[in-house]
């Protein structure tokens, strides 16, 4: 099946310190990508969705500029947790839709868990 | 707008036991509907979907389920549990696109499966 592939997979840092998330797919394109945030023991909660070439598109309540996204290629997306602080810790989760179509089906990333201290 | 309430937060059933995972929907167009399995500090991995044709629906592992319009449910069945199916299980929900969403999923709060021997 399709591979979806996010680097790293695990990462602590310092409070006020910015972390690249990387989301690849690796053996389809993909235009479009969503970014999920899961909290211990809840749901995923879409943050962005993020489509190559353009702007993304931010769900209400999510931090544009704390939360940047970049989808310079077919196959990368990077979501950027900017001046993170002890409460941007969480597991951050990619997907990746194949193929142009609206319907097209969605391949998730390994997750990436984000630890600020 | 889209909904997914998944009824019991935790199952336990024995080993070889019948699975039986609750998911009911709300959607203003006719649905796409999902489940996704995640095992500890991995991404997801879809299970089964529906989108149109027959109601039940087979997936990988021996899981299946059924779409019922008249009750908005879409319960995730498993006629006997195997002890490694204890995993985190969400349903998700998408607007196929149809009211500009771009095919979002929105996901359930999860359900998490215990299989006892």
């Amino acid at each position: 099946g399709a591979v979806v592939s996010q680097h790293p997979s695990r990462v602590i840092c310092k409070s006020g310190t910015s972390v690249k998330i990387e989301c690849r797919s690796l053996d389809f394109q993909a235009t479009t990508m969503f970014w999920y945030r899961q909290f211990p023991k809840q749901s995923l909660m879409l943050m962005a969705t993020s489509n190559e070439g353009s702007k993304a598109t931010y769900e209400q309540g999510v931090e544009k500029d704390k939360f940047l996204i970049n989808h310079a290629s077919l196959t990368l997306s990077t979501l950027t947790v900017t001046s993170a602080h002890p409460e941007d810790s969480s597991f951050y989760i990619c997907s990746a839709r194949r193929g142009v179509e609206s319907t097209g089906e969605l391949f998730f990333g390994e997750g990436s868990r984000l630890t600020v201290l | 707008a889209q909904s997914v309430t998944q009824l019991g937060s935790h199952v336990s059933v024995s080993e070889g036991a019948l699975v039986l995972l609750r998911c009911n929907y709300s959607s203003s167009v006719p649905p796409y509907l999902f489940w996704y399995v995640q095992y500890p500090n991995q991404g997801l991995q879809l299970l089964l979907k529906y989108t149109t044709g027959a109601t039940l629906v087979k997936g990988i592992n021996g899981f299946e389920a059924e779409f019922k319009k008249s009750e908005t449910s879409f319960h995730l069945t498993k006629p006997s549990a195997h002890m490694s199916d204890a995993a985190e299980y969400f349903c998700a929900v998408s607007d196929r696109g149809l009211t500009g969403g771009g095919n979002k999923l929105t996901f359930g709060t999860g359900t998490q499966l215990k299989v006892e021997l």
